[in-house]
């Protein structure tokens, strides 16, 4: 079945420092959503992304889909505190009717 | 708009002691999702609903776990007899229906959650 994977699984900065997650898929996509799940919360959706090449920014968080729609980033500028949780992918290929979720990256920020 | 609610937020019971959960989906959400979520992992999909029929039960162990969505708003998950490895925590979601004509996906709304300890 289709595989998504997440890469770091964990990610401890300091705060200020830019941070990075990976989403890679082996096939081929239709969409992808990016959530955030706080310590203790649950998931809240933050962004989907639909087309190749596709490049969304939310004030420092900018999202990446991959030209072939197989990978995906997020990428966070100049961390804070409040960036703290694990972040996941969820993605969706072909006529799927259901979301596969990666196991997250786990963001930890230094004050 | 209130979100999607869940009972209880906490449940402990010894294993091969049955236990239920509710959700009680956004109003309007035609497609309600079960997760179960193991501590530090991402959520699984039990079952997805759309209005009261199935759509994705193939991660659903059947022999114990089981879930209904009769009148296509509340749904309630059960599970009978309960053993050690199903402590997580369940997620209920829900979405307006699941895909936009254009291919895209609707965003998942998430309840809080109920906290499973099997001891």
């Amino acid at each position: 079945g289709q595989q998504v994977m997440q890469i770091p699984q964990y990610q401890h900065v300091q705060e200020g420092e830019d941070f990075t997650t990976y989403c890679n898929s082996s096939t081929t996509l239709s969409n992808i959503q990016w959530y955030k799940q706080r310590p203790g919360g649950h998931p809240v959706f933050l962004i989907q992304l639909v087309k190749s090449g596709e490049v969304k920014k939310q004030k420092r968080l900018t999202f990446q889909f991959g030209e072939a729609k197989k990978n995906s980033s997020l990428h966070i500028t100049a961390t804070q505190t409040t960036d703290v949780g694990t972040y996941f992918c969820a993605v969706n290929a072909g006529n799927n009717r259901k979301l596969i979720w990666g196991l997250g990256t786990s963001l930890a920020v230094n004050p | 708009e209130a979100g999607v609610a869940q009972s209880p937020r906490y449940k402990i019971i010894e294993k091969r002691q049955s236990v239920a959960f509710w959700c009680n989906p956004i109003s309007g959400h035609a497609t309600l999702y079960w997760y179960q979520q193991i501590l530090g992992q991402g959520p699984k999909l039990l079952i997805q609903f759309q209005n009261n029929g199935v759509v994705d039960d193939s991660q659903l162990p059947k022999d114990r776990f089981s879930a209904e969505r009769l009148k296509g708003v509340d749904s309630t998950l059960k599970i009978q007899p309960a053993k050690l490895e199903d402590s997580a925590v369940y997620l209920c979601a829900s979405s307006l229906v699941f895909r936009r004509s254009d291919g895209s996906s609707y965003e998942q709304y998430f309840g809080p959650g109920t906290r499973l300890t099997v001891t």
